[in-house]
């Protein structure tokens, strides 16, 4: 069954300094998504892609981030300078649509990023 | 925006019984509302979801209710096992886009 996968499973970074987190969304899947959960509260909505384009965004998702899908098959989420309160599990999510069809979202295993 | 909140936060229940976790949402405008469950570490995992044009859908063990007059959904899981302890989000949606999460049920079934 096809899944969404993510990469480092976990990511230490010192304070200040940038990350990348990585996913490849299902192959046929058009709309992207990532999500942060700080450990022990709910998942939040960070921002939605689709068409090379950010769709939406949250207020978590400020200048410090940013998503690229640089090539047919990676979807990556950028903070340029992390902070303490960064620190969370990062989820992404892919979901397919094609006109009125569309079916739900499905999540990749995380990243969990530490920044100390 | 969209508000989700979910109850009870913790729910331990013997195996064999049923468990209900409820959540009620805010906007109107919602019109898709997934269950996921999270097993310790791993990410949320769609185990029902129901449309809002539909008032219940049940998929063996697990059934979900939609009542849209007064915005509030439910999960029911009938014959609880063991491997059914994991935490439970409910979640609502506009079409399918971004998704709004309560904030979580822990649930226990002991053997």
């Amino acid at each position: 069954e096809p899944e969404v996968t993510q990469t480092p499973s976990h990511q230490v970074t010192q304070m200040g300094q940038e990350v990348i987190l990585r996913c490849v969304p299902i192959s046929n899947h058009l709309y992207f998504y990532w999500y942060r959960q700080i450990l022990g509260q709910k998942v939040e909505f960070l921002v939605s892609f689709y068409n090379n384009e950010i769709s939406e965004k949250s207020e978590i998702f400020d200048d410090q981030f940013s998503v690229e899908r640089p090539d047919g098959s990676n979807f990556t989420l950028k903070i340029r300078s992390t902070k303490l309160e960064d620190s969370a599990m990062y989820f992404c999510a892919s979901r397919w649509e094609r006109g009125d069809r569309r079916e739900t979202q499905y999540f990749g295993p995380g990243t969990r990023l530490l920044v100390l | 925006g969209e508000n989700v909140e979910q109850h009870p936060s913790t729910l331990s229940v013997q195996e064999g019984d049923s468990a209900v976790i409820k959540c009620t949402y805010s906007d109107s405008a919602s019109n898709y509302f997934p269950w996921y469950k999270q097993e310790l570490g791993k990410g949320p995992q769609l185990i029902i979801d129901i449309r809002s044009n539909v008032g219940e859908k049940k998929d063996q063990r697990i059934a979900v209710t939609l009542n849209k007059t007064a915005k509030h959904f439910s999960l029911h899981i009938t014959e609880t096992q063991p491997e059914d302890s994991a935490v439970y989000f409910c979640a609502a949606s506009t079409g399918f886009q971004k998704l709004v999460f309560g904030t979580g049920t822990r649930l226990l079934v002991s053997p």
